[in-house]
C-alpha cells in the first residue's frame, strides 16, 4: 500500500507554545488529508478535512484557531497546535487519499503529544 | 449520522482460541467496511475491507464478511497468536452521507496470552 509518513512521532512541549506536526505522502499525491485526535481508550475523533490548496473543514467542536491545517501541497500537510495546554496532550494521526471519491486511506503512524 | 458500535473490551485470550470481535453499523448510503489494527505505539493499519453486501474481506488469518440484512460486519480468527495483541476499530466510509472520511468505532483491546 501507499505510504503515508507522520514527524515527529513523539514530542514533548511546555505549556503556551506552539507545536507543528507534518504529514506527507511519499508515493502518491494526496487530494485529501484527514486530522483524527485519539484520547485515551477512546476511538479516532475526525479533527478536519484538508483538501489541497483550500481551507480545512472542521469538525464540530474543534477549535480552528488553536488547530491550524495546512495543505499547500499534495504530498504534505501540517497540523500546528497553537498554545497548547495540558489538556491537549494526545495522540494525533493524519490519513492521507488520492484522487475523490471512496478510494482508500492510509495512516500515518501517530504523534504523541505531551504538554508539560 | 453514521456511526460503527462494537464490542467493549477488553479482550483476553489464549494462544490458539478462536476469535469474534463484533461489528455493526449505521449509514444513509451504502458503505464500505474495514477493519483497522493498531499495534502498540503504532498508527492504524488497515486489516480488511468489504465493499458490498456479501463481501468477505480477509487477511493474516483474519476475515469478516459484509452482511446488510444485520448491517454487521464481524472480525474472526480462528486461532490467535500473541502477535495478535493488538486494538482492533471497525469503521466505514459512506459516500451517501456526502464524503469518504471514515467514522469509526470504540475500538476493541485484544490481548492474547501464551
Amino acid at each position: 500500500g501507499a505510504v503515508v509518513s507522520q514527524h515527529p512521532s513523539r514530542v514533548i512541549c511546555k505549556s503556551g507554545t506552539s507545536v507543528k506536526i507534518e504529514c506527507r505522502s511519499l508515493d502518491f499525491q494526496a487530494t485529501t488529508m484527514f486530522w483524527y485526535r485519539q484520547f485515551p481508550k477512546q476511538s479516532l475523533m475526525l479533527m478536519a478535512t484538508s483538501n489541497e490548496g483550500s481551507k480545512a473543514t472542521y469538525e464540530q467542536g474543534v477549535e480552528k484557531d488553536k488547530f491550524l491545517i495546512n495543505h499547500a501541497s499534495l504530498t504534505l500537510s501540517t497540523l500546528t497546535v497553537t498554545s497548547a495546554h495540558p489538556e491537549d496532550s494526545s495522540f494525533y494521526i493524519c490519513s492521507a487519499k488520492q484522487g475523490t471519491g471512496n478510494t482508500e486511506a492510509f495512516f500515518g503512524q501517530g504523534t504523541r503529544l505531551t504538554v508539560v | 449520522g453514521d456511526s460503527v458500535t462494537q464490542m467493549e473490551g477488553p479482550v483476553t485470550l489464549s494462544e490458539e482460541a478462536f476469535l469474534t470481535i463484533n461489528c455493526t453499523y449505521t449509514a444513509t448510503g451504502y458503505p464500505s467496511l474495514f477493519w483497522y489494527v493498531q499495534y502498540p505505539g503504532e498508527g492504524l493499519q488497515l486489516l480488511l475491507k468489504a465493499t458490498k453486501a456479501d463481501d468477505k474481506g480477509s487477511n493474516k488469518g483474519f476475515e469478516a464478511t459484509y452482511r446488510k440484512e444485520t448491517t454487521s460486519f464481524h472480525l474472526e480468527k480462528g486461532s490467535v497468536q500473541v502477535s495478535d495483541s493488538a486494538v482492533y476499530f471497525c469503521a466505514l466510509s459512506d459516500p451517501g452521507a456526502g464524503s469518504y472520511q471514515l467514522t469509526f468505532g470504540k475500538g476493541t483491546k485484544l490481548s492474547v496470552i501464551p
